[in-house]
């Protein structure tokens, strides 16, 4: 079945650094887009960033431009999120997303993993 | 960008009601509308997308409907298990964004 599993989130300081990766399993990963969603404590959904499941074409909210940066790698199917000037802002439960079947769904998040937790915090 | 809300925040009911939640876009985006369930501690679940389709496992009770800047989720008979908070997600334009919540407890 479908598996999403992130991992390399943890407590650090404002300005520093951290990467975040997602393994996936169960479907052919090479055909998704994928998608990096967070979730502040006890807030809603912000969706973060998206990759094109060739890796040529990458999106960015606004807040993160500059700062996070995502990539794939179709030989290991995993997708990364390399979170750089962290701000206590970013302070979140990062979830990895499966962009929908077919480009014409790419954007809608149809599995999702567990989140990892980023808490940035002087 | 393409600011979501939705009404009501919350909503009580009763095991067996019929629930409808509403989505508004500040702009048209045509049936590019998502909804999603979450319940505590757990990862979002895709119910439906472009608008009215329904995703693979998820029950018939589900339905939902819309076009351009209105749209709605039913639950046509609320099960213990439907308890949680909905999003909707615009995926009309970068960036995407979720509408806040509404939240489905007890009466």
């Amino acid at each position: 079945q479908v598996q999403l599993v992130e991992s390399g989130g943890g407590v650090v300081r404002p300005g520093r650094s951290l990467r975040l990766s997602c393994a996936v399993a169960g479907f052919t990963f090479s055909s998704h887009g994928m998608h990096w969603v967070r979730q502040a404590p006890g807030k809603g959904l912000e969706w973060v960033a998206s990759i094109w499941y060739d890796g040529n074409n990458k999106n960015y909210v606004d807040s993160v431009k500059g700062r996070f940066s995502i990539s794939r790698d179709n030989s290991q199917n995993t997708v990364q999120l390399q979170m750089d000037s962290l701000r206590v802002e970013d302070t979140a439960l990062y979830y990895c997303a499966r962009g929908g079947n077919s480009s014409k769904y790419a954007y809608y998040f149809d599995y999702w993993g567990q989140g990892t937790p980023v808490t940035v915090s002087s | 960008d393409i600011h979501l809300t939705q009404s009501p925040s919350s909503v009580s009911a009763s095991v067996g009601d019929r629930v409808t939640i509403t989505c508004r876009a500040s702009q048209g985006i045509s049936t590019w509308l998502a909804w999603y369930q979450q319940k505590p501690g757990r990862a979002p679940r895709l119910l439906i997308y472009a608008a009215s389709r329904l995703q693979s496992d998820v029950p018939p009770r589900f339905s939902a409907s819309g076009s351009g800047t209105d749209f709605t989720l039913t639950i046509s008979s609320l099960q213990t298990e439907d308890f949680a908070i909905y999003f909707c997600q615009q995926a009309n334009s970068f960036p995407f964004t979720f509408g806040p919540g509404t939240t489905v407890d007890f009466k």
